[in-house]
């Protein structure tokens, strides 16, 4: 089957201490996104990667990092300079050109404690 | 300012009723106009996407509209089931290819009860 997986499914964090998000594709896309969803907001945009080893800031970047080794992975790391980490993380993976469906994972629910 | 606006925020229907969700957008340029379906605690799926030049597009027992020249949309639920209980999400793409600026609405919380 192809997908887009986000693992794990729920996740807990101490303050202070770093975390990553795993997402793997197996869709053969190119682009691939990192969204942040809260509770009476519309989904955020964190960063994006348009092809292996390139990516760029979106709109809410700061406290967060990625990194883009292989064209089917694209791990999301919350910092410890995020100020608000507890969230709904959505990563998405689309192909490039034209106007592209985006695929979404299920989500990984963060929460600082 | 891009926004997305959506209404009802919410809203609960019978099982086996029609309803329809709106959304309106002062988003410009304007490219494209997409609706997804969001369960509970899941990613977002696609229903629709339509293109400036697209008045209708279905996908099942879901229809979206698109005025252009209105800025409004919207998405008519047909013969509504259990499983359409979901978070309906509008959302603008002001560039076509271009998903790094998608607008998204806040979406309509649909409640459908038996």
């Amino acid at each position: 089957d192809g997908g887009i997986t986000q693992s794990p499914k729920y996740l807990f964090r101490k303050e202070g201490q770093n975390v990553t998000l795993s997402c793997e594709q197996n869709l053969n896309h190119d682009a691939m996104y990192w969204y942040r969803q809260d509770p009476g907001q519309g989904l955020r945009l964190i960063y994006y990667s348009q092809i292996v080893n390139d990516f760029q800031k979106g709109d809410i970047a700061e406290g967060y990092s990625v990194s883009r080794e292989k064209k089917e992975s694209f791990p999301l790391t919350v910092t410890s300079a995020q100020k608000n980490p507890t969230a709904f993380y959505l990563c998405a993976s689309t192909p490039t050109g034209g106007m592209a469906e985006a695929f979404f994972g299920q989500g990984t629910r963060l929460t600082v404690v | 300012k891009n926004q997305v606006e959506q209404s009802p925020q919410s809203l609960i229907i019978l099982e086996g009723k029609n309803c329809t969700l709106q959304c309106n957008y002062t988003v410009s340029p304007f490219s494209n106009l997409r609706w997804y379906k969001q369960d509970t605690g899941r990613g977002p799926v696609s229903l629709t996407i339509m293109t400036f030049s697209e008045n209708t597009k279905s996908n099942g027992r879901y229809t979206a509209t698109l005025d252009a020249d209105t800025k409004q949309s919207s998405l008519h639920i047909t013969a509504s089931q259990l499983s359409d209980s979901a978070s309906y999400i509008c959302v603008v793409g002001p560039n076509a290819g271009n998903n790094r600026k998608l607008i998204w609405g806040l979406g309509t919380s649909l409640a459908v009860n038996p």
